[in-house]
């Protein structure tokens, strides 16, 4: 069965630190792969998809960026983080083709001071 | 104006009552998913149709195309399923793209 791991669970960062989030799935090969964020009293964002290795889309602008260096790995970076950049981020996968349902890891709590 | 929005925002509710809650979208769709979010943070995938009623246990999961609207009902509710209710839809021709409501809170009282 497949699994995703996502790392840290909460996070704590000074204003202008970087970040760097990671996320791996396991037991499935070429997922889609996804970062959500959720701001409080919001829903969810999507920030980057992946349909491949290297293969990154952005949704919307902003202070961060994904890599995904392998097949069923997907980082979210900063270079200097931002009090605005705090939430909720959800890393998610799911298989490519078609309408297919969103497997969520269990998210990290990050919080910029 | 959302895309997809959801009501209640916030239920409350006794241990065995029967639970609505309502997902209305103003996009043409290819799919809408109903999702559990639980008080810790993560997030289950309970539902993706596209038409009719689909169920899984005490969850119902119901949605009208043509009224572009979709019902999530619990029955036989417990306090075990207090979460966030999110409806979420794959619209403007995207597999990947999901445009969330914001959720409901539910608060199922023993």
């Amino acid at each position: 069965s497949q699994t995703i791991h996502q790392w840290p669970a909460t996070l704590v960062q000074p204003v202008g630190s970087p970040l760097s989030l990671e996320c791996t799935v396991e037991g499935t090969s070429n997922p889609n792969l996804y970062w959500y964020r959720q701001a409080a009293g919001r829903g969810l964002q999507l920030l980057f998809y992946s349909v491949g290795i290297g293969q990154i889309s952005s949704e919307v602008p902003q202070n961060l960026s994904a890599s995904r260096p392998q097949d069923r790995q997907f980082i979210l970076s900063s270079k200097k983080l931002l009090l605005s950049d705090s939430g909720f981020y959800l890393c998610a996968w799911s298989f490519g083709l078609g309408n297919q349902p969103q497997h969520f890891g269990d998210g990290t709590r990050l919080s910029i001071l | 104006k959302n895309e997809v929005e959801q009501s209640p925002q916030n239920l409350t509710a006794q241990e065995g009552e029967f639970i609505t809650i309502n997902c209305s979208y103003s996009v043409g769709i290819s799919a809408l998913h109903w999702l559990q979010q639980h008080p810790g943070g993560g997030i289950v995938s309970l539902f993706m149709l596209s038409s009719g009623k689909k169920k899984h246990g005490r969850l119902i999961a119901t949605i009208n195309i043509q009224e572009k609207h979709s019902s999530l009902h619990i029955t036989a509710s417990h306090p075990r399923d207090s979460a966030v209710y999110i409806c979420a839809v794959n619209s403007g021709g995207s597999n990947y793209k999901l445009t969330f409501g914001k959720g409901t809170l539910l608060t199922v009282n023993p």
